[in-house]
């Protein structure tokens, strides 16, 4: 049962044009959602995240918006670059109990590529 | 500042055969998450460490797979008698002691192959 559905495998965007990157979830419980950036044989790299008390955040290029009635959210990148290329991950975490584990769950992930 | 380091990269292994997966944390982390990612897969959580405390192994196999932090080295996960399933992408991931979701940091993942 995926909590965490990134329904797009593949996005393709023309360089200078805005990348949207969605993703859905179904566990209420999640209070924190994360974006990750994996390039091949590489380990992912943190990129932006979002508490479920907000509904937009912004970093740079990178904007966040998360939908909590829909269960919902999405990443924006504009001006998106060739060097934005790579499988971007889509991840949620559960408020912890007891001992503190902020296990992350991860969609499948997208593979965005930005045509030069 | 060192990152994660995850050795070895690449793991081939017979069936049957042990698998041991080491991951040393960031300097002055104390906190180590492992995650596997099968083939067109997601990263799934599998074990929390802290040092010489195992945390949370709600996403670990119940057989053939342990994970240890001991005081002094590496995290290690190890699999025993390997089967073809367990061929994956094998990521660690350290933390700050009582830090937040976005405060893990990835190594570059050990890729395992069974044969």
């Amino acid at each position: 049962d995926q909590q965490v559905k990134q329904n797009s495998p593949s996005l393709s965007v023309q360089e200078g044009r805005i990348s949207i990157l969605n993703c859905d979830y179904t566990n209420s419980m999640f209070d924190y959602f994360l974006w990750y950036k994996k390039y091949p044989a590489e380990g992912p790299t943190f990129l932006i995240s979002i508490s479920s008390i907000k509904d937009k955040n912004e970093d740079g290029r990178f904007t966040v918006f998360l939908n909590k009635s829909a269960k919902h959210l999405s990443l924006h990148i504009v001006p998106s670059q060739p060097g934005d290329s790579a499988v971007y991950f889509c991840a949620a975490s559960e408020r912890p109990s007891g001992a503190g584990s902020y296990q992350l769950t991860f969609g499948k992930g997208t593979k965005l590529s930005v045509i030069p | 500042n060192a990152g994660v380091m995850q050795n070895p990269r690449h793991l081939v292994r017979r069936r049957g055969q042990e698998a041991r997966l080491r991951c040393s944390p960031m300097k002055g982390h104390s906190h180590v998450y492992w995650y596997r990612q099968l083939p067109e897969e997601g990263l799934k959580f599998m074990v929390y460490l802290q040092k010489e405390n195992i945390i949370d192994e709600s996403g670990m196999p119940k057989e053939r797979f342990s994970a240890e932090f001991p005081k002094e080295g590496p995290s290690i996960l190890r699999i025993q008698q390997v089967v073809r399933g367990d061929s994956a992408a094998y990521f660690c991931a350290s933390s700050p002691q009582g830090q937040g979701p976005h405060e893990q940091y990835f190594g570059p993942g050990t890729r395992l192959t069974v044969t």
